[in-house]
């Protein structure tokens, strides 16, 4: 089983500032298969990037995702008040064929 | 718009089975190369897959959970399920079902409903 691990647990910035989450697999992830969720308190995660570096409908721009292999990472450019929130991110593994998150991070207002 | 939504008991006791339904409105169940899981959240805890079934009714279960949990689905009701048996407190969480995309990310996802497993 491939085990995520997200950091830092708790990331405290302003609004405006660059935010940068990262994520590192216990092994190698295919970046098909790796997937980053914001969820807000009491609602659904929110899928915002797929294929480790694809957009989903109508997620703006300011969210970015890249990286390969075990590393990964997600970047909001530009944090508006709406961005804080945890953020998790997500892989799906062939053997055995299970996906798994990864603990998520929080990112709260300085 | 595709929506999904849980329905079923909130309180199960200890040791029986956790049984509920998701209901996809806006759109056919069967259309398209999606899949259809179970995620579950404890309190203040992260994220857990538990299965994902595709229309054709193949499925695949957590390892974790797999002796316990069996996801079936109804096209006719455009509905997929879930039961996990002998369930402790363990078992308590917010259950999500979501829909599926290929490769492998979830886009839809119900609002969740909180199962109690208690006496």
């Amino acid at each position: 089983e491939i085990v995520l691990t997200q950091s830092p647990g708790t990331l405290s910035l302003s609004p405006g500032e660059r935010a940068t989450l990262s994520c590192r697999a216990s092994q190698s992830v295919s970046s098909s298969y790796l997937a980053w969720y914001q969820q807000k308190p009491g609602q659904a995660p929110r899928l915002l990037i797929y294929g480790a570096s694809s957009r989903a409908t109508g997620i703006p721009d300011r969210f970015s995702g890249s990286g390969s292999g075990t590393d990964f990472t997600l970047t909001i450019s530009r944090l508006e008040p709406e961005d804080f929130a945890v953020y998790y991110c997500q892989q799906y593994g062939s053997s055995p064929r299970m996906y798994t998150f990864g603990q998520g991070t929080k990112l709260e207002i300085k | 718009q595709v929506q999904l939504q849980e329905s079923g008991p909130g309180l199960v006791k200890p040791s029986q089975t956790l049984s509920l339904t998701c209901t996809v409105s806006g759109g056919s169940i069967s259309s398209g190369s999606y899949y259809w899981s179970w995620i579950r959240q404890p309190a203040g805890k992260g994220l857990e897959w538990i299965g994902r079934i595709y229309t054709s009714g193949s499925t695949n279960y957590n390892p974790s959970l797999k002796s316990r949990v069996t996801i079936s689905v109804d096209t006719s009701k455009n509905q997929f399920s879930l039961k996990l048996s002998s369930v402790t407190a363990a078992d308590t969480a917010v259950y999500y079902c979501a829909r599926g995309v290929v490769p492998a990310a979830w886009d839809y996802w119900g609002q969740g409903t909180l199962v109690t497993v208690s006496s």
